[in-house]
């Protein structure tokens, strides 16, 4: 069975700095991989898309996916406390069309 | 919010009753769906849809009905459910169920049922 793992969290980081955040897959056959926010009480928000090994760097974020170890992780940098939120890490895969979710990990931006 | 839209909001109901959760999207997308997220658990997709048909159905007990009438609305039927089923329930859409397309979510209806 397919898994996405996610740290649950909190992870706190003091504003400014650097939050990182990590996701490590099961199935081999994963092609997509996607970085959704989701505030409390809110729904999930895209962020951030990768489908390549490397670094795709979006603004403050930046998203790293290195397949041959079946990790993805976000970089957040100068972290605010807007950013306070929780992260999932979601894995698509071809072989069976389906979108994976990991259960999100928590991150707190203290002022 | 998205151009995906979601009510009601807020549902309460009891074992016995029917209701029924309509999800709207406004992205020109033709790939729909629901997913259900319990506190601290992952999100579960229960159903896909691509062009108005049924393409996944991951096990959902029959007490949820799901109907796509066209490529822009879904509904989910609600019938004699249980308090587990009380959660959050999303729905969201894509440009296709293939490929590994970003989905775009709702702002869900938070169900519970007595």
């Amino acid at each position: 069975q397919k898994e996405v793992e996610q740290n649950s969290g909190p992870l706190s980081v003091p504003e400014g700095a650097i939050a990182s955040l990590n996701c490590t897959y099961s199935d081999r056959g994963s092609q997509s991989f996607f970085w959704y926010r989701q505030y409390s009480g809110k729904s999930p928000e895209l962020i951030m898309f990768i489908y390549s090994n490397g670094d795709k760097e979006d603004g403050r974020f930046t998203a790293q996916l290195n397949k041959a170890s079946q990790y993805v992780s976000l970089l957040i940098r100068d972290s605010q406390p807007s950013d306070s939120a929780t992260y999932l890490c979601a894995v698509f895969s071809f072989n069976d069309y389906k979108l994976s979710f990991g259960a999100g990990t928590t991150v707190t931006v203290r002022a | 919010e998205t151009g995906v839209t979601q009510t009601p909001r807020h549902l309460v109901m009891g074992m016995t009753n029917k209701k029924s959760l309509k999800c709207e999207q406004h992205l020109g997308h033709n790939a729909m769906y629901w997913y259900k997220q319990s506190a601290k658990k992952p999100l579960e997709l229960m159903f896909v849809y691509s062009l108005e048909e049924r393409v996944e159905n991951n096990s959902v007990p029959s007490r949820f009905s799901p109907e796509c009438p066209n490529s822009s609305h879904l509904f989910l039927h609600l019938h004699t459910l249980q308090p587990e089923d009380s959660a959050l329930y999303l729905c969201a859409s894509s440009r296709t169920s293939v490929v590994g397309n970003e989905q775009f979510f709702g702002p869900g209806t938070r169900l519970t049922v007595l």
